[in-house]
């Protein structure tokens, strides 16, 4: 299971953070992908990176995104989060967390329960 | 950039067959995945690799992917399949979703 947390409001030019805690698997696994994807208000999906363990950590990002977006796995807590900076309005949207498991070749077989974030003043 | 293009709605009546089309540049060279989504809910996986179902879900659901286009079947159709429908692939480093389709039970 994968149980997302983080503010709901974020006002424009700040920091949205939010994290994806796991249960029945681990962030250091080496045959997953931890990944955040997010639904616009009118409905598309977007993928926005991910990060995942092969010996060592790698992280991907979407272009539309890459140079604003951080994602940190925390073994500690075995928990991934995001942290997307310099928000705008653009950016609000249901954020979700998702698995992708190595056998299932690139499909998301589990998602979190979606956080809404809405950037606004 | 890859883009998935499916039609913005599907009409079927109960016990029917529906057929969901998703269109992309030599998609059946990639692997192909679906996914339900109720309103308010987050998405479900109901096809990866093309054509396997995940564990729970109805055999009614199948796909298929050849050429330039994945097709998500849902044979007897039921109330509780009335849903938007999103295909996705990856290509380049990156996951791609297609446009979705609202699929309706009358």
């Amino acid at each position: 299971q994968l149980q997302q947390s983080g503010p709901g409001l974020v006002k424009p030019s700040q920091t949205l953070s939010l994290t994806c805690e796991i249960s029945g698997d681990s962030v250091s696994s080496n045959i997953v992908a931890w990944n955040w994807i997010r639904q616009s208000p009118s409905g598309g999906l977007e993928w926005l990176g991910r990060t995942y363990y092969r010996s060592k950590w790698y992280n991907d990002y979407a272009l539309s995104v890459k140079s604003r977006m951080t994602i940190n796995p925390d073994t500690s807590k075995n928990q991934f989060s995001l942290q997307l900076n310099s928000v705008t309005p653009e950016d609000t949207a249901v954020y979700y967390c998702a698995r992708v498991p190595d056998s299932s070749n690139n499909a998301f077989d589990i998602w979190g329960q979606g956080t809404m974030v809405t950037v606004s003043s | 950039s890859y883009e998935l293009t499916q039609p913005p709605s599907v009409s079927v009546s109960p016990g029917q067959t529906a057929g969901i089309a998703c269109s992309g540049d030599k998609l059946g060279d990639k692997y192909a995945s679906w996914y339900q989504q109720k309103p308010g809910q987050s998405p479900v996986l109901v096809i990866y690799q093309d054509s396997k179902r995940p564990s729970g879900v109805p055999e009614r659901f199948s796909g298929s992917n050849s050429g330039n286009t994945a097709t998500l079947t849902i044979s007897g159709t039921q109330a509780m399949d009335e849903a938007d429908y999103y295909c996705q692939a990856w290509d380049s480093s990156t996951y791609v979703f297609g446009t979705g389709t609202k699929v309706t039970v009358l």
